[in-house]
């Protein structure tokens, strides 16, 4: 199924941007959709928004919609989610995960990236 | 939005047991459910789909059911490495998705 690589862990200040990438192997990219889901120390999971990248076409969860940006590079296979103004609250473990353009399951998730927000 | 709830929120259990999940919508969602997995510190396991189909590779101990709005995941004896937490996730509003809190299954 391949894997997706995502990026090294992060330490950013209160009210900075984050931008982690996601690379999946291939050419899957334009077959495929791309979620981003959060889970902060001890929580649940949380969906915060999915791209797909044939159709270039990004929505998000409410919650994050003002904050969140998520893009895809087909050259280079990445998938990106670039979240701004953080708060100590978005402290969290980050993971992309695969899903079918039509389909709304996760079959194939990355390693996770931890992101620490604290001044 | 759609919103997923789960009971029970943990579990205490023993290997060879057999143990219920079970997963509620805040409407109907056609079967448009799937089931993760998760250890602490690793990514989430995508184990079942469509309510009842198991992904490639997931022992046919796993098994799901439902309809409607409720939803269940079973494990028929329980194995060690079966303690994890485990959450659902409703598609049917595909793009947009949400999960349930989970369930932590615990010895």
């Amino acid at each position: 199924q391949g894997q997706l690589v995502q990026s090294a862990a992060e330490v950013k200040k209160p009210g900075s941007s984050v931008k982690i990438s996601c690379k999946a192997p291939g050419d899957t990219l334009t077959s495929h959709a791309f979620s981003w889901v959060r889970q902060a120390p001890g929580q649940g999971l949380e969906w915060m928004g999915r791209i797909t990248p044939s159709f270039d076409i990004a929505k998000y969860a409410q919650k994050f919609q003002a904050r969140v940006t998520i893009s895809a590079d087909k050259s280079t296979s990445t998938v990106y989610m670039e979240l701004n103004g953080l708060r100590s609250d978005d402290t969290a473990l980050y993971f992309c995960a695969r899903g079918g353009i039509m389909v709304g399951y996760m079959d194939v998730w990355g390693q996770g990236t931890t992101v620490v927000v604290s001044s | 939005d759609i919103q997923m709830t789960q009971s029970p929120s943990s579990l205490s259990a023993s290997v060879g047991d057999r143990i219920t999940i079970t997963c509620r919508a805040s409407q109907e969602i056609r079967n448009a459910v799937a089931w993760y997995q998760q250890k602490p510190g690793k990514a989430p396991r995508f184990l079942l789909f469509a309510g009842s189909r198991l992904e490639s590779g997931v022992p046919s101990r796993f098994s799901g059911g439902g309809s409607g709005t409720d939803y269940t995941l079973t494990i028929t004896g329980l194995q060690p490495e079966d303690f994890a937490t485990y959450y659902c996730q409703q598609y049917f509003s595909t793009p947009i998705f949400s999960f349930g809190p989970g369930t932590k299954v615990e010895i």
